[in-house]
C-alpha cells in the first residue's frame, strides 16, 4: 500500500526553465510534508517542507504547494540549474506517529544545459 | 551542524555471515534514530525506529531477529544484519532526530551499500 506516490519516475528540463515535481498521498492523517534531494550512493538532504495548515512555502528557487483537498503537493524549482539534477523524494508524516517519514518512490530530475 | 555519519560506506560479505553498520550523530545528541532500506530505483522504506536506551520498534514485515538494532548512546545506533543472504543486499540509510528538535526533522547519513555474495 503506497501511501505516498510520485508517478513520474523521471523528468527532463532545460536549464533556466521551471521544474515541477508532483506527489500524491492517500492518508488524510499526514500533517507535514517534506522534499528531499538525493544523489546516488548518498543519503537524502532536506530541501523544503510544508505544514498541512499552509498551502505554499517558498525558499529561494524552491516552492512547495499543497492542495489538501486533492491530496497533492508539488515542488517547483525556478530557474532550474544543472546542479539540480538528482532524485527528488517527497515524504509525509503524521504527527501521531512520532515523526515517522513515509517516502514516495522518487523522481529523477535531469536539467540539461 | 547536524552531521550524521555511517560506517562502513560499503561492505561485501559472504552469505551466512553477520554485518554491523554504525550510525553516528557527530555534532548533536540523537534521542531517536531511524533505519531505512532502499532498493535500486525505489523508495526509502523505514525498517525500524530506535530510541536511546530502549528497544527498537520495527515496521511490519521487518524481522527483528534478522536486523538487530542497538541504540546504546545518544550518538550511536548500530544495525546488525545477521546471517546475511543475497536478498539482504541493499542500500541502508540511517537518520537521526536531534534531542529537543522538531519531531519531523531528520538528518540522514550517507548510507551503506551492502552486497551479500
Amino acid at each position: 500500500d503506497q501511501q505516498v506516490k510520485q508517478n513520474s519516475p523521471s523528468l527532463s528540463v532545460q536549464e533556466g526553465r521551471i521544474s515541477i515535481l508532483n506527489c500524491d498521498y492517500t492518508n488524510s492523517m499526514f500533517d507535514y510534508f517534506l522534499w528531499y534531494k538525493k544523489y546516488p550512493a548518498e543519503g537524502p538532504t532536506f530541501l523544503i517542507s510544508i505544514s498541512s495548515i499552509k498551502d505554499k512555502n517558498e525558499d529561494g528557487r524552491f516552492t512547495v504547494f499543497l492542495n489538501k483537498s486533492a491530496k497533492h503537493l508539488s515542488l517547483h524549482i525556478v530557474p532550474s540549474q544543472p546542479g539540480d539534477s538528482a532524485v527528488y523524494f517527497c515524504a509525509a508524516t503524521p504527527s501521531y506517529q512520532g515523526g515517522k517519514l513515509i517516502f514516495g518512490q522518487g523522481t529523477e530530475l535531469s536539467v540539461k544545459p | 551542524g547536524a552531521v550524521v555519519s555511517q560506517h562502513p560506506s560499503w561492505v561485501i560479505c559472504k552469505s551466512g555471515t553477520s554485518v554491523k553498520i554504525e550510525c553516528r550523530s557527530l555534532d548533536f545528541q540523537a534521542t531517536t534514530m531511524f533505519w531505512y532500506r532502499q532498493f535500486p530505483k525505489q523508495s526509502l522504506m523505514l525498517m525500524a525506529t530506535s530510541n536511546e536506551g530502549s528497544k527498537a520498534t520495527y515496521e511490519q514485515g521487518v524481522e527483528k531477529d534478522k536486523f538487530l538494532i542497538n541504540h546504546a548512546s545518544l550518538t550511536l545506533s548500530t544495525l546488525t544484519v545477521t546471517s546475511a543472504h543475497p536478498e539482504d543486499s541493499s542500500f541502508y540509510i540511517c537518520s537521526a532526530r536531534r534531542a529537543g528538535g522538531l519531531y519531523n526533522e531528520q538528518f540522514f547519513g550517507p548510507g551503506t551499500r551492502l552486497t551479500v555474495l
